[in-house]
């Protein structure tokens, strides 16, 4: 079991609303990453950190930021909600010697 | 540059028979290859991962795969398919290191009774 944690799982909001997707790890990775999924489709990376004061965009363009004050939170902030953004958001983190990744079980947003 | 394919979008097998789901790769490095799973509406679960030791890995769940350099492939396979591997199987390269992980697109795996 991964030690990676999400919340909230499912949300759903109106548009212009303001929204915090929390991801927690506590294994004490110092990589971490968001990526989006569309329904059935492959991942996309949005952000990464290598550590604390470190954040990077990713491949796939989004209007989202993130923040990583502390080695353990990686939370991931919309300012501003729109239809566009609905999607599901995985967090992950990444062990240094083999690379694996270990993801959280995501949050689904939906902006109506 | 970095590159990965998953031959197949779609795979049904009946329960108990072979399970085979294609992966190729294509890297400028030695590459770290993995499998992941993902249930409906769940995060990714690894499967198994190659990082240049055996070329034959065994995963959890009775899974394997091969690890074929002359081939870029990296096939994922298990003897018997159960109901519970119904699912979307996913193969992932990276550089160990790095923040690039390459992702394929996915093969959605239906197991009819």
């Amino acid at each position: 079991e991964a030690d990676i944690y999400q919340t909230p799982r499912y949300l759903v909001i109106g548009t212009g609303k303001k929204i915090t997707l929390e991801c927690s790890q506590t294994m004490g990775h110092d990589k971490m990453y968001w990526y989006q999924q569309d329904p059935g489709m492959e991942l996309h990376l949005i952000h990464y950190s290598y550590g604390v004061n470190s954040t990077e965009k990713g491949d796939l363009s989004s209007e989202s930021t993130v923040s990583r004050i502390r080695t353990e939170h990686f939370p991931l902030t919309l300012e501003s909600a729109r239809p566009s953004h609905t999607s599901q958001y995985l967090c992950a983190s990444s062990e240094s010697r083999t690379g694996e990744l270990f993801f959280g079980e995501g949050s689904r947003l939906t902006v109506l | 540059a970095q590159s990965v394919t998953q031959l197949d979008s779609h795979v049904s097998v009946s329960e108990g028979t072979p399970v085979l789901l294609r992966c190729n790769y294509s890297s400028s490095y030695s590459p770290s290859l993995f499998w992941y799973v993902q249930h409906p509406n769940k995060g990714l679960q690894l499967l198994l991962k190659y990082t240049s030791a055996a070329t034959l890995v065994k995963g959890i769940n009775g899974f394997e795969a091969e690890f074929k350099k002359s081939e870029t492939s990296f096939h994922l396979t298990k003897p018997s398919a159960h109901m519970s591997d119904a699912a979307e199987y996913f193969c992932v390269v990276s550089e160990i290191g790095t923040y690039k992980y390459i992702f394929g697109t996915g093969t959605r795996l239906k197991v009819l009774a």
